[in-house]
């Protein structure tokens, strides 16, 4: 049972345009919501978060936008670089047992 | 500062055989736990530690056994491999369990194939 979920397994975004990534949950007990970026190789590595109390978070090109109704986490990365070209996961926290639950991934790819 | 370093990088294992898994971090993070990656499968708690002494079952536990014995070591013990255990396997430490100003840093993950 996949609590967490990333529908589309893959992107592609021209260099400069939008990037958009969703993930929707299931899970009432999540309240930390996270994404991770990932290249090949490597570790996966933090790049931005939102708690349930909010609708949006921003940090520089990347904004991720909770919409607790509809249980949908999104992450726009604007404009889009090639060096964001990477897996993304999203990631929830449930309250009740402390533990984190990733998503399948998102494979983005920017080009030129 | 290496964070958290993971060894060996690849490895290659017969069913039934065991080995350990090493992963070690110099940040003084409590937390520390393991996650397997596959494909179509997203990353998955295998065991977790919240410190030294400590440890607790994720997910997908089964086959894997793990200690932490102190703050910056949390080896990963394959017992009798198979091939089920075949994937990526990623090592992860946070000043707590990687919620709220506590992102997880991960290693740089061990490619193992059990065949």
């Amino acid at each position: 049972d996949q609590q967490v979920k990333q529908n589309s397994p893959s992107l592609s975004v021209q260099e400069g345009r939008i990037s958009i990534l969703n993930c929707d949950y299931t899970n009432s007990m999540f309240d930390y919501f996270l994404w991770y970026k990932k290249y090949p190789a490597e570790g996966p590595t933090f790049l931005i978060s939102i708690s349930s109390i909010k609708d949006k978070n921003e940090d520089g090109r990347f904004t991720v936008f909770l919409n607790k109704s509809a249980k949908h986490l999104s992450l726009h990365i604007v404009p889009s670089q090639p060096g964001d070209s990477a897996v993304y996961f999203c990631a929830a926290r449930n309250y009740n047992t402390d533990k984190l639950i990733f998503g399948t991934g998102t494979r983005l790819q920017v080009f030129p | 500062n290496a964070g958290v370093t993971q060894t060996p990088k690849f490895q290659v294992l017969k069913t039934g055989q065991s080995m350990t898994l090493q992963c070690a971090q110099d940040m003084n993070h409590e937390y520390m736990s393991w996650y397997r990656q596959d494909p179509g499968m997203g990353l998955r708690l295998i065991h977790y530690s919240v410190g030294a002494g400590i440890t607790d079952q994720g997910e997908v536990p089964n086959g894997y056994n793990v200690s932490r014995s102190t703050t910056e070591d949390f080896p990963l013990r394959l017992l009798s491999a198979a091939p089920s255990q075949t994937s990526v396997y990623f090592c992860a430490s946070s000043r707590s369990t990687g919620g709220y100003n506590s992102p997880l840093h991960f290693g740089n993950g061990t490619r193992l194939t059990v065949t």
